[in-house]
């Protein structure tokens, strides 16, 4: 079975605060995705990446940034966290072409 | 880019019934997930279907890629079946899926 984990299932920072997600999956898939979720709004994509080290922007960049140094693992990073990006944040994995694999998500809170 | 439109948005149903939700996509696409999203928040993959028809126990789902639409089916609902399904389209470059805004479901019993 494909596993994909992220960091914490909740967390509360504060603005202004240096915050990072973690994804990791076992699976070797080549791609991984951060989207994050909000009523009304569905799922965006706010970044993807289809190798080590590469990047790719998806709908909603701004405001992150992401990091892949190893292929099991894709990190968001928000510099310095404001409340409009208080959401609920998934991780998903893939081979190129194939079914998306999704975490647990981690539902952050931004005070 | 692809647009994608679930309906209904929202549907109750009474625990046995049966039910139909739809996904039309915009623009040709490399392929058409299924996704159950539970209370929890965790999205769980039902099916991968570029086209024709799968069937997983009591669901099944029919993908038309050239009238653009798929069809997820329900038969004899559960209350465990409650939860938000999504469709989401793949572009044809294989790497980024556009999701619908989702139908959530309420089965009583």
């Amino acid at each position: 079975d494909v596993k994909v984990t992220q960091s914490s299932r909740y967390l509360v920072k504060r603005t202004g605060e240096k915050v990072f997600l973690e994804c990791v999956q076992d699976m070797d898939h080549e791609n991984m995705f951060w989207y994050r979720q909000d009523p009304g709004l569905g799922l965006r994509l706010i970044y993807f990446s289809y190798d080590v080290k590469m990047k790719e922007k998806g709908d909603i960049p701004e405001g992150y940034s992401v990091s892949r140094e190893k292929k099991e693992r894709f990190s968001l990073i928000l510099e310095s966290a404001s409340t409009n990006q208080t959401s609920m944040y998934l991780c998903a994995s893939s081979l190129r072409g194939d079914t998306q694999y999704f975490g647990p998500g981690t539902r952050l809170t931004v005070l | 880019g692809i647009q994608v439109e679930q309906s209904p948005p929202d549907l109750i149903l009474q625990e046995g019934a049966n039910s139909t939700l739809r996904c039309n996509f915009s623009d040709s696409v490399n392929n058409l997930q299924w996704f159950h999203q539970n209370p929890w928040g965790q999205l769980i993959n039902l099916f991968y279907i570029p086209s024709g028809t799968k069937q997983n126990g009591r669901l099944s789902a029919t993908t038309v890629a050239t009238e653009r639409y798929s069809l997820l089916y329900i038969s004899s609902s559960q209350t465990t079946d409650s939860g938000v399904y999504f469709c989401a389209a793949l572009n044809n470059a294989g790497n980024m899926l556009t999701f619908g805004g989702g139908t959530r479901l309420m089965v009583k019993p």
